[in-house]
């Protein structure tokens, strides 16, 4: 099973609502990613959590905020986006970094801030 | 710092064309070279993983090279199908951080019934 699940497929909010993505893989990986996608463009890197500890963060806004509650599942809350904000929001997980080391990307969620 | 560029941005074929797909970066420290598969609106999938000790990895119809020295890595698509036609990305981890894969733009790719 290479799978990484993420709820939910599609999410419109508000600028003053509070909602929470969510990521789950049982692969048994210990690394776990968000990345931020905008149309046309490649990925790029939110956080990482290696252990369940957050270990790279690249300067997020603070409504961003993520979690990894355990070694499965990641969620990252979301408070006072902007319009800017909408993008496609993808999670990946990985074994921790060496050579053979694969990312697995779930199938994302795409946000709509209104 | 890592930097990854592939070069073209689209590329349109017939169907059961050959064809290759171009990602370079430069820093050759790199260990390892991973390329994905993205449909429009979708996430993303993996295909091959290229190690730092491999030159080459096959899967079915794709094969993808790695060459350390010129900073090179291609992705070969044989006998091409309309179903192939997709953004195909490459990435690398960042210099000094394993942990942070840096991509390419991607090429978009359209293979024509």
């Amino acid at each position: 099973d290479t799978e990484v699940t993420q709820t939910p497929k599609h999410l419109v909010m508000g600028m003053t609502n509070k909602k929470s993505l969510k990521c789950e893989q049982h692969m048994g990986h210990r690394a776990m990613y968000w990345y931020k996608q905008k149309a046309k463009k490649p990925p790029e890197l939110m956080f990482v959590y290696s252990y369940e500890k957050l270990s790279i963060n690249e300067s997020v806004p603070s409504r961003f905020s993520p979690e990894c509650p355990n070694s499965s599942l990641l969620n990252l809350h979301l408070h006072a986006l902007q319009p800017e904000d909408s993008a496609l929001y993808l999670c990946a997980s990985s074994q921790l970094p060496g050579q053979d080391t694969e990312a697995f990307f779930g199938q994302g969620t795409r946000l709509t801030v209104v | 710092k890592q930097e990854v560029t592939q070069i073209p941005a689209a590329l349109s074929v017939p169907e059961g064309e050959n064809l290759v797909l171009n990602c370079s970066f430069t820093d050759s420290a790199i260990y390892n070279l991973q390329w994905f598969r993205q449909d429009p609106g979708k996430g993303l999938t993996s295909l091959l993983l290229i190690q730092s000790s491999q030159r080459e990895q096959t899967s079915g119809r794709l094969n993808a090279s790695l060459d350390k020295s010129s900073g090179r890595s291609t992705l070969y698509i044989a006998a091409s199908q309309p179903g192939d036609s997709a953004t195909y990305l490459c990435a690398g981890p960042q210099s000094g951080s394993a942990r942070q894969l840096t991509f390419g733009s991607g090429t978009q790719l359209t293979v024509l019934p």
